[in-house]
Parts: structure tokens; C-alpha cells; sequence
């Protein structure tokens, strides 16, 4: 099952914050969190495996709470190349179960 | 880091024909290949997931024998559009599963291609 993401669509200023959050209503194995931009492939962010971890990539970080099958993605002081569409990937906690499951995305527009 | 090279970038075909896409895994053997098509605008949907050296799973509605999917070696995999229509216009992607120490697994992407069929 897709998972949700919200919000659809967000436009910062250059310098601030924003949370973007995926929800499962399976139980998960790994969030995984992408960027891509108009016209490329997706760029992989980073994974977080089912532990309510918190990972760290630059001024990109990412939380998982198992328990809630949740996952945020916390963008800080953000620049223009942040721009772009954020995806998060599912994986499910069931035997075999390799395949991602998207999200539909959420639009980031940072502007100066 | 592990790289899959993806080709054509861009295809443009008439309707009717087929068309092939690669994807090779460069410095690693990628046993497991996915399929992705992506609409503008929208999210990345599975079509398929292939494994090296046998069939392809298809998901639900995605056309087996419209959409051919070989992958005969642990290097490459290939897509093949058969009798394409307007409507199979689209971005279509491949992930591979790559193993990473103390993390499983991860999934890494071609650079996709952009299918227009006229």
C-alpha cells in the first residue's frame, strides 16, 4: 500500500525549516528517503531502518517511528538546491518483501 | 558507490514500434532489478521486479507481453516496449538492490528514460 506523504507541495525562503512526514498503514522494515529533480532520476538521501533511529545527512535529517510506521524528513536553514520533489520509499517488514513503495511526493520550492 | 548505467536517456519512437531500455549494473552484481514507470507529476509506480536468471513479476496491471522484461545476466537487465502506443509515454526507471554493510539493503537508480511514442 502507498504510503502518505504530506504535505503535497511546500515553498521556503532560502534559511528555513521544513518537516516533510510519510505514513505507512503496514508495518515497516526501512524508510527510505529520496530527492529528485524535474527531468532526472531520484537521488538517494538516506535509509532508516525500523528502530525509531534518527540519521543525519548535512543540514538533512530524517526520523523513524516504528511504532507509528511514521517517518519525518527535516530540512534546516535550506538552500535553493534543495529544491526539488521529496520522495519516501517504503519497505515492508514481511519476508522477501525487497520492493520500495512511493510515496507521491512532496514538491519543495525554496526561493530566495 | 554502486552506479546503473542507464540507456537511452531519451527515446522518441512511432507508434507500433518497440523499444529497448538497458540497464547495467557498473561496479557491483545487481541480482535483483526494478522497474519503474513515472507519469509527470506523479509517483514512481513498480512495474516489475526482475531477478537474474529467472521470470520477471509483473505487479497488477502491468502487461506481461507488452512489457518484456530479460534479465539474463547478473550485470544487466533490459525493458523492452513492445507495439507502443501514445499512451506508454513516460519516464520509466530502474532500481537495483545493492547490499549495505550494517544496513541490508539499499536501492540504488539508472538516470531513467524519457519514452515518447508519436
Amino acid at each position: 500500500q502507498q504510503p502518505v506523504q504530506s504535505p503535497q507541495a511546500v515553498i521556503l525562503r532560502e534559511g528555513e525549516d521544513a518537516v516533510i512526514n510519510c505514513s505507512s498503514s503496514k508495518a515497516l522494515y526501512s524508510v527510505h528517503w529520496y530527492r529528485q529533480k524535474h527531468g532526472e532520476a531520484p537521488v538517494f538521501l538516506m535509509i532508516l531502518l525500523k528502530g525509531g533511529e534518527q540519521k543525519g545527512h548535512e543540514k538533512i535529517s530524517a526520523s523513524f517511528n516504528e511504532k507509528k510506521q511514521q517517518s519525518s524528513l527535516y530540512l534546516t536553514a535550506s538552500q535553493l538546491s534543495y529544491s526539488g520533489t521529496y520522495f519516501c520509499g517504503t519497505r515492508g517488514s514481511g519476508a522477501g518483501s525487497y520492493q520500495l513503495t512511493f510515496g507521491k511526493g512532496t514538491k519543495l520550492s525554496v526561493i530566495p | 558507490g554502486a552506479v546503473v548505467s542507464q540507456h537511452p536517456s531519451r527515446v522518441i519512437c512511432k507508434s507500433g514500434t518497440s523499444v529497448k531500455i538497458e540497464c547495467r549494473s557498473l561496479d557491483f552484481q545487481a541480482t535483483t532489478m526494478f522497474w519503474y514507470r513515472q507519469f509527470p507529476k506523479q509517483s514512481l509506480m513498480l512495474m516489475a521486479t526482475s531477478n537474474e536468471g529467472s521470470k520477471a513479476t509483473y505487479e497488477q496491471g502491468v502487461e506481461k507481453d507488452k512489457f518484456l522484461i530479460n534479465h539474463a545476466s547478473l550485470t544487466l537487465s533490459t525493458l523492452t516496449v513492445t507495439s507502443a502506443h501514445p499512451e506508454d509515454s513516460s519516464f520509466y526507471i530502474c532500481s537495483a538492490k545493492v547490499g549495505i554493510p550494517g544496513v541490508n539493503y539499499g536501492y540504488t537508480f539508472g538516470s531513467g528514460t524519457r519514452l515518447t511514442v508519436v
